[in-house]
């Protein structure tokens, strides 16, 4: 089945500790997102990339680190810079389209809560 | 700033009644709009994508019109379900910036 996974699906780690969560894609998309959710908020773009190798800060890039050194995979690391870093982490993909943007797909997201 | 607002947090509505949900913007030219199905605790489900030179996208049950004049979306569900209950969120983006952005949602509930 193509889709995207997100592990793990619970995160708990302690004050002052960087933490990866992972992100993997067997759709062949060239495009992948990650997006920090909040209670009651809408989605708010941490980092997106649209190649390999490249990768570009989103709105509220701080405290966060990427990487994309395969097609599939989008690594987010939440470094202990975050202030507020407790919160539901989720990443998607999609196919750029020619004349614009197509649908995003998104993973089942990870529940990161700092003790 | 740029802004997206649905009108509304919370919506309830009777079995088989139309659903209409609004997402209005300021400060915004987008190219495309998007509405999203989100369940507790899952990831966002794309519905249905309108660009702005078209004024209204059909899908089975759903409907969504776009007026840039108005700078307003609006998502129909008709002969709603119970299982039509949920958050929709709307998604904006210009043709320039490669990336979405997303309005707070609006949850509905469609009671039996």
């Amino acid at each position: 089945d193509g889709g995207i996974t997100q592990s793990p699906k619970y995160l708990f780690r302690k004050e002052g500790q960087n933490v990866t969560l992972s992100c993997e894609q067997n759709l062949n998309h060239d495009a992948m997102y990650w997006y920090r959710q909040d209670p009651g908020q809408g989605l708010r773009l941490i980092y997106y990339s649209q190649i390999v190798n490249d990768f570009q800060k989103g709105d509220i890039a701080e405290g966060y680190s990427v990487s994309r050194e395969k097609k599939e995979s989008f690594p987010l690391t939440v470094t202990s810079a975050q202030k507020n870093p407790t919160a539901f982490y989720l990443c998607a993909s999609s196919i750029p389209a020619g004349d614009g943007w197509n649908e995003q797909f998104f993973g089942p997201g990870t529940r990161l809560t700092v003790l | 700033s740029q802004k997206i607002e649905q009108n509304s947090e919370a919506l309830n509505i009777q079995e088989g009644k139309t659903a209409t949900l609004t997402c209005n913007y300021t400060n915004y030219s987008p190219a495309y709009l998007q509405w999203y199905r989100q369940d507790p605790g899952r990831g966002p489900v794309f519905l249905l994508l309108i660009r702005e030179n078209e004024k209204e996208k059909r899908k089975e049950r759903l409907k969504v019109t776009f007026d840039t004049t108005l700078k307003q979306s609006l998502f129909h569900i008709t002969a709603s379900q119970p299982a039509d209950s949920a958050t929709y969120l709307c998604a904006l983006s210009s043709g320039s910036a490669r990336q979405l952005t997303f309005g707070s949602g609006t949850q509905l509930t469609v009671l039996p």
